[in-house]
């Protein structure tokens, strides 16, 4: 089955510091869609960033940027200038690569980011 | 404006009994999901609909059923098949089409359901 791996279950950060969120993915598509969504303690989802796979250029959203290495099937994110409010679980996905399901969204089990001040 | 409506927000369901769970969006997204969340297992598929009047199984469908009679909605019912159903529950839709861009879920505000 396909899996997306988050490899650290809890991290923290200090205020204005930068922090990276690793993600690793498994999947037999040459077009695929990779996304971080961030998750506050109001339980409310929250898409932070999305990658398309065929383009090489790693997205960017404000504070928020991407590291995509495709051959490596990894697909980190930098938090940089990190605030209280960033303070959430944050979860990576990949589309499934699974015929009628590839809108399908498969997740990982999240990362729980800590900002101290 | 637009977006998923999930309710109620807090459920407590007795032990044999049914239970349904509401999900309506007016995003006009053809795709809707359930989601199952428990604490360190990230996020579970139990089913998806791309179409009105089909819907498949995930990885987690038993115990659980659902419709789509509607664009709108997709409510899910836990069963008293389903022995564990304490959990935190998201409703999502996309505009996914097959072969067209993927632009991700928008998700509900979610359902935490407690079996007393």
């Amino acid at each position: 089955a396909q899996t997306v791996t988050q490899s650290q279950p809890e991290m923290s950060v200090q205020e204005a510091e930068t922090v990276t969120l690793s993600c690793t993915y498994d999947t037999s598509e040459n077009n695929y869609y990779l996304f971080w969504y961030k998750q506050p303690p109001s339980r409310q989802m929250i898409l932070v960033i999305r990658q398309e796979a065929y383009k090489q250029q790693n997205a960017t959203e404000n504070r928020f940027s991407v590291n995509f290495q495709k051959a490596a099937k990894s697909f980190s994110l930098k938090i940089s200038d990190s605030q209280l409010g960033d303070t959430a679980m944050y979860f990576c996905a990949s589309t499934d690569s699974y015929g009628g399901s590839q809108g399908n969204l498969i997740f990982g089990k999240g990362t729980k980011l800590s900002v101290k001040p | 404006d637009g977006g998923i409506t999930q309710s109620p927000k807090y459920l407590f369901r007795k032990e044999g009994q049914n239970v349904t769970l509401s999900c309506e969006q007016n995003l006009n997204h053809d795709a809707m999901y359930w989601y199952r969340q428990d604490p360190g297992q990230g996020l579970r598929l139990i089913y998806y609909s791309q179409i009105v009047n089909d819907f498949q199984k995930g990885d987690i469908a038993e115990g659980y059923s659902v419709s789509r009679e509607k664009k709108e909605s997709f409510p899910l019912t836990v069963t008293s098949a389903q022995k564990n159903p304490t959990a935190f529950y998201l409703c999502a839709s996309s505009i996914f089409r097959s072969g067209g861009e993927n632009y991700g879920y928008t998700f509900g505000s979610g359902t935490r359901l407690t079996v007393v």
